[in-house]
């Protein structure tokens, strides 16, 4: 089946740096790769979505100059929290869409853990 | 706005036991539903899935039924194995600009106890 990784799968960083989290497509090519964050307990919300050599289309009410995604190829796109606050911290999860597959279909990562203190 | 509504877990429930996790939904139109499931440590997987009213999706012995008049789309399995203990969502979608643009409920955590 089609696998998406992440990484890292967990970081801890210190409040005022910047944090770099991977995704990638590891036997499909993604035209369309999305990021989402989840709260404990609650539902995973839609952050952006990100398209192959185009800029990214962010959710109301993200910033995008705080979350910068960049999709510079067809297995992977980067998400980077700058200047990261403790409030950031969150589970980022991606998903990716396979470019011959059903346009419902998306695969997962298993999602990165950002603690910032 | 589109929303998912699930019902809260932890459900527990011994091997062998019939489980049912009530899922509700908002939207206009007529959307896609899924259930999705999280096993420890991994990503979302697609568990089963109906396009329109009245369809049916399954898999694994868990289906769910679109059914449009009372806006719902449960989970239902005849009987749990340990196994199937994970996090469970509900979600949503809507075909926009040629990819699905997912909404999801907040997951029921399912735990089977042998």
């Amino acid at each position: 089946g089609a696998v998406v990784s992440q990484h890292p799968s967990r970081v801890i960083c210190k409040s005022g740096t910047s944090v770099k989290i991977e995704c990638r497509s590891l036997d499909f090519q993604a035209t369309t790769m999305f990021w989402y964050r989840q709260f404990p307990k609650q539902s995973l919300m839609l952050m952006a979505t990100s398209n192959e050599g185009s800029k990214a289309t962010y959710e109301q009410g993200v910033e995008k100059d705080k979350f910068l995604i960049n999709h510079a190829s067809l297995t992977l796109s980067t998400l980077t929290v700058t200047s990261a606050h403790p409030e950031d911290s969150s589970f980022y999860i991606c998903s990716a869409r396979d470019r011959q597959g059903w346009a419902y279909e998306q695969y997962f990562g298993p999602g990165t853990r950002l603690t910032v203190t | 706005g589109d929303s998912v509504t699930q019902m809260e877990g932890p459900v527990t429930l011994s091997e062998e036991a019939f489980l049912t996790i009530n899922c509700t939904y908002t939207a206009t139109g007529y959307p896609s539903l899924f259930w999705y499931v999280q096993y420890p440590g991994e990503g979302l997987q697609l568990l089963l899935k109906a396009t329109k009213a009245d369809d049916k999706g399954s898999n694994k012995g868990f289906e769910a039924t679109y059914r449009k008049e009372t806006t719902s789309f449960h989970l239902e399995k005849g009987s749990v194995q340990v196994s199937d203990s994970a996090v469970y969502f509900c979600a949503l979608s809507f075909l926009t600009g040629g990819y699905n643009k997912l909404i999801f409920g907040a997951g029921t955590r399912l735990a089977v106890h042998p």
